[in-house]
């Protein structure tokens, strides 16, 4: 089945530096990558997502690339804010079950913004 | 619109016993799933579904039950409560009956087993 690595464990970077989060993915069927931001105690949330027939898409600060050839995808956050602080989890999809797909999830980096 | 709703919120079980966690969904979402989470772990996907009446296992399936009757509920039932169930526990939807959509979730059920 698939499985997601995710590099940093954590991250800190000063207000108005730029992040860049990673994740490698083995199941060359993965055709939709999703990231998602958690805050303390709350729910995980979307921030943005990619699939495969697309090799880079941006949303104001936060940008997403992907590299299939090498099965690879990243994060990047540019002029971090201290309320980007949270834990980013980046996610891959693939047709795994009987049914549908299965979205496998990296296991988190702590986004830390020092002001 | 109230999205993805979990209840309860907070449950205490002692081992062995059972209980069902609910999830409801309002968006007429065909695909749902539970996932729980547990600490430097991510998330990892218990069961799936993609309709009323078809549900399938995901990466950690072992002790835990699930039914699909009706698009809107899915919920989740532990058999007989162990130690290592203690987990923060989501529901998810998503508009695709594939799952390749982004997937709404709710507020979670935290879960502590004694």
């Amino acid at each position: 089945g698939e499985n997601v690595e995710q590099h940093p464990s954590t991250l800190s970077v000063q207000e108005g530096d730029s992040a860049v989060i990673k994740c490698t993915y083995s199941d060359s069927a993965s055709n939709y990558f999703p990231w998602y931001k958690q805050e303390l105690g709350k729910r995980p949330q979307l921030i943005i997502d990619i699939r495969s027939n697309v090799g880079e898409k941006k949303d104001q600060r936060i940008a997403v690339t992907l590299n299939k050839t090498a099965k690879h995808f990243s994060l990047h956050i540019t002029e971090t804010q201290p309320e980007d602080s949270a834990v980013y989890f980046c996610a891959a999809s693939s047709r795994q079950g009987e049914y549908g797909n299965k979205l496998v999830f990296g296991a988190g980096t702590i986004l830390r913004v020092k002001s | 619109n109230a999205g993805v709703t979990q209840t309860p919120k907070f449950q205490v079980l002692k081992t062995g016993q059972s209980m069902t966690l609910q999830c409801a969904q309002d968006m007429n979402h065909e695909y749902m799933s539970w996932y729980r989470q547990d600490p430097g772990m991510g998330l990892r996907l218990i069961h799936y579904s993609v309709g009323a009446g078809i549900t399938d296992q995901g990466e950690v399936p072992n002790g835990y039950n699930v039914s699909r009757s009706t698009t809107e509920d899915f919920p989740l039932r532990l058999l007989s409560a162990a130690p290592s169930q203690t987990s923060v526990y989501f529901c998810a939807s998503s508009a695709s009956g594939s799952g390749n959509q982004p997937q709404h979730f709710g507020d979670g059920t935290r879960l502590s087993i004694l």
